[in-house]
């Protein structure tokens, strides 16, 4: 199972940072890739990037330069931090297991706005 | 970059009928395709990976099928709890990137 948390409401031009804690599953026994992914307020989903147990991080080429996803094996915990956000990074945040397969694992999201 | 278009963007159908959503990869994906099933407030829910299989649980009234640039999604015996968004994702070159279809909203009359 996987659970995000994190602040609510992030300021204009502030830091997103957001935690993805895993149970059930050692990530550092995993060849999964861990990835974020967001949903604007009533539009479609978008992949923000993932990362592997042992740090290799891939991310979309529209975001790169504001975000860096990271791991904790020892926490099971993988991070997100999302720079200079505007209210076009208001959106719920979801963290998920990935390439989908079978017994596929989301958690339930975080919503995130962007507001001063 | 895919770009991964679906169709149609919505549609409303009676229960009990069949339903076949598409969706069109602009370059060949393999069969690295994926189907999602999103309701309001939830997280979206695996239907279909690769291309035709289906994830634990999901009822043999969802089928997948297609590859290369192609890709059906068939509903039959349709219910009202079907009521969903539909999406498509591709695959074809993880880890380095996934990309979304925009979705088709399915209404159950």
């Amino acid at each position: 199972q996987l659970q995000e948390s994190g602040p609510g409401v992030v300021k204009p031009s502030e830091t997103l940072s957001l935690t993805c804690t895993v149970s059930g599953v050692s990530l550092s026994s995993s060849s999964y890739y861990w990835g974020w992914i967001r949903q604007p307020p009533g539009k479609g989903l978008e992949w923000i990037g993932n990362v592997v147990w042992s740090g290799v991080t891939h991310y979309n080429s529209s975001l790169a330069s504001r975000v860096t996803i990271s791991v904790d094996t020892s926490k099971n915990q993988i991070y997100l931090k999302m720079r200079s956000v505007t209210a076009a990074d208001t959106a719920v945040y979801y963290c998920a297991r990935l390439p989908p397969d079978r017994d596929d694992s989301w958690g339930q999201g975080t919503l995130v706005t962007v507001s001063s | 970059e895919t770009v991964m278009t679906q169709s149609p963007v919505t549609l409303s159908v009676s229960p009990g009928e069949t339903v076949i959503l598409s969706c069109r990869a602009s370059q060949s994906i393999s069969d690295d395709l994926a189907w999602y099933q999103q309701k309001p407030g939830q997280a979206p829910r695996l239907l279909i990976y690769g291309a035709s299989t289906r994830d634990t649980g999901i009822p043999a009234r969802f089928s997948g099928s297609g590859s290369g640039t192609e890709f059906t999604l068939t509903v039959s015996s349709l219910q009202s709890e079907d009521s969903a968004t539909y999406y498509c994702q591709e695959y074809n070159n993880w880890p380095a990137m996934y990309t979304f279809g925009q979705g088709t909203k399915l209404e159950i009359k």
